[in-house]
């Protein structure tokens, strides 16, 4: 399996943009997690989800942010509109059984908001 | 409180020593525990998983729980210079998610 796959890997957008990040989980792994990396806060959990269904998202910022899991091979991160404090890495993992189980990380995609 | 702490660091061990990084969380019927390592613009990869309390040995690595006082530890025999990494902690409980740390920076001088 190639693992947990993001796109983009980076992403420069201007501020008031909207923004979609994306993930494919690994194959046959039934949750899927967003998080944010910032030097300040360190790794927070945005949202996740368990046989595409949201179960989670009390991480979530606010409503600018949302994340739909149409499939088990596909999830999207949306930032509507985009600011400048939004700039972090996020990172999608997956993993299977529970929620607290290893989970795989993706490489993540740098987000600049200018 | 946060739910995990670790200590920012650098934590700076010369090569060959061994590093020892530290972790307590507060939720006392936490049950999972994980230490990731994280170098500089990658992801983190999981190291080593824990769940009952004592030692568990995987290679030059060695991971230490103690429920009662709370605190998970990851031991670092013979430290090289490509373990110069964060190290996160996170700890999770049933069905809940996991929480992590926000990382301890190890560096191994040569």
């Amino acid at each position: 399996d190639a693992g947990v796959i993001q796109s983009p890997r980076h992403e420069v957008t201007e501020m008031g943009q909207e923004v979609t990040l994306r993930c494919k989980p690994i194959s046959g792994h039934d949750y899927l997690f967003w998080y944010r990396q910032t030097m300040m806060r360190g790794l927070e959990l945005l949202i996740y989800f368990n046989n595409n269904v949201p179960i989670d998202d009390s991480g979530m910022p606010e409503d600018r942010f949302s994340a739909k899991m149409p499939n088990a091979s596909f999830s999207t991160l949306k930032i509507q509109p985009s600011e400048p404090r939004d700039s972090a890495v996020y990172f999608c993992a997956s993993s299977f059984g529970t929620p607290n189980t290893e989970a795989f990380f993706g490489q993540g995609t740098r987000l600049t908001v200018v | 409180q946060k739910e995990v702490e670790q200590n920012s660091g650098p934590l700076s061990v010369p090569e060959g020593a061994i590093a020892s990084l530290n972790c307590t969380y507060s939720d006392r019927g936490s049950q999972s525990f994980f230490w990731y390592r994280q170098y500089s613009g990658k992801s983190p990869e999981l190291i080593m998983s824990i769940y009952s309390n004592g030692d568990k040995e995987d290679g030059r690595f060695t991971a230490q729980l103690n429920k009662a006082s709370q605190y998970v530890s990851l031991l670092i025999r013979d430290s090289q210079p490509s373990d110069s990494a964060t190290y996160l902690c996170a700890v999770g409980r049933g069905y809940q998610k996991v929480t992590f740390g926000t990382g301890t920076k190890l560096q191994v001088i040569p």
